[in-house]
């Protein structure tokens, strides 16, 4: 079946750490997303890369990085820079023809709790 | 700047109907999309409108005014598996862009 995969689920990490959240997609999409939600927030904006090997910050990409070496794969780096890192990560996708429906497919989701 | 207003909350009954509302000021507008998020899962697609007018879809209908900045999503015979957060969202571009989030209204349907 295709889809967008993350893992892990819940993540916990100490103060001071960084920690990489993982994003897979089997759907051939072009463009793949990073969103942050906390309670009240909505979806915030970290990262995005229409192609392999380009990516662009977002609103809020601060403490973070990202690579995107192979079309199907995103990993979020959240490094100790971040400083308040607790919250839940989104990953999406989406293809586009120019002019057309962006549709955003997202991923599960991952917790990330810093103790 | 990018700003989309939608309500925090709402509380609706079982079985009736309800309309959450959207109005946005985006750079550019090329299509307005609805999501429904259960809580601590995913976004998913409910709905996408890009001319003015109703789109409809089941329980589900959604309405655009690209001259007011305005948009609804209607729910009909309203369940309990409907609670849940319905996110507005503007793509502001062409192509594969992020599209620009309101924060999300939680609805609540009780008996």
């Amino acid at each position: 079946d295709g889809g967008i995969t993350q893992s892990p689920k819940y993540l916990f990490r100490k103060e001071g750490q960084n920690v990489t959240l993982s994003c897979e997609q089997n759907l051939n999409h072009d463009a793949m997303y990073w969103y942050r939600q906390d309670p009240g927030q909505g979806l915030r904006l970290i990262y995005y890369s229409q192609i392999v090997n380009d990516f662009q910050k977002g609103d809020i990409a601060e403490g973070y990085s990202v690579s995107r070496e192979k079309k199907e794969s995103f990993p979020l780096t959240v490094t100790s820079a971040q400083k308040n890192p607790t919250a839940f990560y989104l990953c999406a996708s989406s293809i586009a023809a120019r002019g057309g429906k962006n549709e955003q497919f997202f991923g599960p989701g991952t917790r990330l709790t810093v103790l | 700047g990018q700003n989309i207003d939608q309500p925090t909350e709402m509380t609706a009954t079982e079985g009736a109907i309800v309309q959450i509302n959207c109005t946005y000021q985006t750079s550019g507008f090329n299509g307005l999309f609805w999501y429904q998020q259960h809580a601590g899962e995913a976004p998913t697609f409910l709905s996408y409108n890009v001319l003015d007018g109703l789109e409809e879809k089941g329980r589900f209908s959604s309405f655009l005014s690209r001259s007011k900045g305005y948009s609804y999503l209607l729910l009909k015979e309203l369940q309990m598996k409907d609670s849940a957060s319905y996110l507005c969202a503007v793509n502001s571009n062409s192509g594969n862009t992020p599209l620009v989030f309101g924060k999300g209204t939680r609805l609540s349907v009780i008996a």
